[in-house]
């Protein structure tokens, strides 16, 4: 089945304790892409990658990092967590971008993270 | 983008039609409509998207007005679990990013 997962899909940890959220896709896509969702806030994108080795910030990048080393791979690291990260956190993806084309935005499950 | 309006909510009795309405008045002519939904706390999921002429899938229809300043998505038989909260969305195809900007979007109760 063509999907995108997240673990862990609930997390409740501490400030400053560093930790990775995974995403994977099974479906070969070229984009992934990190949002975060918050009340009144709706979803914004953290980070985003066009392809391997390939990554640049989106809306919210401060406290975060990723890494694209695969293809199917994007894993969001908060080095040293605070609570005002604590969050809903969604990968997606897409085949590609390119100029004049769209391609559907396939989202993961999510990931809700509490720091406290 | 163009920005867009959408109503806070709608209820839809079971089995009804969903009409979902969106203005987009300040939308240029090379911005597509698109429209997502998430179901609570889930990852949001592609409905359809179109540009000037009607659309239609397995899952809903769009239409869109000749003048492109509004659109309406279409849910033909609505069920249980079309609850959601609908995004209309508006952008330009033509982007190295493409970060889907979502809006309050439309809470639509389908009641049994």
């Amino acid at each position: 089945e063509a999907q995108v997962t997240q673990n862990p899909r609930y997390l409740i940890t501490v400030t400053g304790k560093k930790l990775t959220v995974t995403c994977s896709q099974n479906m070969n896509h070229e984009y992934m892409s990190w949002y975060r969702q918050d009340p009144g806030l709706g979803l914004r994108q953290i980070y985003y990658s066009m392809n391997v080795e390939v990554t640049d910030k989106g809306d919210v990048p401060e406290g975060y990092k990723v890494s694209r080393k695969e293809k199917r791979n994007f894993p969001l690291i908060l080095e040293s967590p605070s609570p005002n990260q604590t969050s809903l956190y969604f990968c997606a993806s897409s085949l590609s971008i390119r100029v004049g084309a769209y391609n559907e935005q396939f989202f993961g499950p999510g990931t809700r993270l509490t720091v406290l | 983008d163009a920005k867009t309006t959408q109503p806070t909510s709608m209820d839809c009795a079971e089995g009804r039609a969903a009409n979902l309405p969106c203005n987009h008045s300040t939308i240029s002519g090379n911005e597509y409509v698109y429209w997502y939904r998430q179901i609570h706390s889930q990852g949001p999921q592609y409905i359809i998207h179109g540009l000037k002429n009607n659309e239609t899938n397995e899952m809903a229809s769009l239409i869109i007005t000749e003048d492109r300043k509004s659109s309406t998505l279409i849910l033909p038989h609505a069920t249980l679990r079309d609850t959601a909260v609908y995004y209309c969305i508006v952008r330009v195809a033509v982007k190295r990013n493409t970060p889907l900007v979502f809006g309050k979007g439309t809470r639509l109760s389908v009641i049994a």
